[in-house]
C-alpha cells in the first residue's frame, strides 16, 4: 500500500522568502510522485512530477523538488515565495500502472505574508 | 487543447434524492477518475474508468456508481444521498497515469 505524509498542515513564510513544503511518502514499488496546487473553489493544478527520471524536477510557477529515495522524501521548493503562491498544495503518490489511483497527502496551506 | 470540463458547478440537493455529475476529458485521453474532497477526509479515490471499462474501484458503497461512455466522457452517480456526502467532487483525466492526471474544477455538491 502507498501512503505519503505531509509535515504541517500550515506554512506561513514572508514574501521573498524560501518556501519548502515537505512530502514523506511509503511505497512497496518505485514511485511516481506528484505536487498539485488547489486555488480557492478551484480543481488541482498540477505543479510537477517525479517518474523516474531525473531526481531534481522542475515545475511550473519556479517550483522544484528533489526526489531522495533514501529518505523517501520529495519535498517541494521555491526560492522567493510571491503572493500569488498562497494556496494549499497536496503531494501524491502512484505506482504509475495505468488505472491506479493517485494516494494524497493532508495537503499544506501555503500563507504567504508581505 | 480544452482542459476537463465538470458540470454542474454547484449543486443543492435533499437527503435520500440522487444525482449526477458529469465530466468530459481532455481531448484524447482514455482515462478517467473520481475523486471527493472533504474537510474531514481529504481527497479520496472513488474510481478510475477508461474505454467504458472500469479498471479500478476506491472504497466507496454501493451508492455511488460511475460509467463511461464511448466518447470517453464519464458520468457518476450518487444514490440515496445523506448528509455526509456533501463535498466537492473532482475528475481527472489521462493518457497514461505515469504521465501525471489533468483535473477539472469539480462539482461542489451540497446535501440538505
Amino acid at each position: 500500500a502507498q501512503s505519503v505524509t505531509q509535515l504541517g498542515s500550515h506554512v506561513s513564510v514572508s514574501e521573498g522568502a524560501l518556501v519548502l513544503l515537505r512530502c514523506n511518502y511509503s511505497s512497496s514499488v518505485p514511485p511516481y510522485l506528484f505536487w498539485y496546487v488547489q486555488y480557492p473553489n478551484q480543481g488541482l493544478q498540477l505543479l510537477l512530477k517525479y517518474t523516474s527520471a531525473a531526481t531534481l524536477v522542475k515545475g511550473i510557477n519556479g517550483f522544484e523538488a528533489e526526489f531522495k529515495k533514501s529518505e523517501t522524501s520529495f519535498h517541494l521548493t521555491k526560492p522567493s515565495a510571491h503572493m500569488s503562491d498562497a494556496a494549499e498544495y497536496f503531494c501524491a503518490v502512484s505506482d504509475g500502472r495505468d488505472g491506479n489511483k493517485l494516494v494524497f497527502g493532508a495537503g499544506t496551506i501555503l500563507r504567504v505574508k508581505s | 487543447k480544452a482542459g476537463v470540463t465538470q458540470t454542474p458547478r454547484y449543486l443543492i440537493k435533499t437527503r435520500g434524492q440522487q444525482v449526477t455529475l458529469s465530466c468530459s476529458p481532455i481531448s484524447g485521453h482514455r482515462s478517467v477518475s473520481w475523486y471527493q474532497q472533504t474537510p474531514g477526509q481529504g481527497l479520496q479515490f472513488l474510481f478510475e474508468y477508461f474505454s467504458e471499462t472500469q479498471r479500478n474501484k476506491g472504497n466507496f458503497p454501493g451508492r455511488f456508481s460511475g460509467r463511461q461512455f464511448s466518447n470517453s466522457r464519464s458520468e457518476m452517480n450518487v444514490s440515496t444521498l445523506e448528509l455526509g456526502d456533501s463535498a466537492l467532487y473532482l475528475c481527472a483525466s489521462s493518457s497514461q497515469g505515469r504521465y501525471g492526471y489533468t483535473f477539472g474544477s469539480g462539482t461542489r455538491l451540497t446535501v440538505v
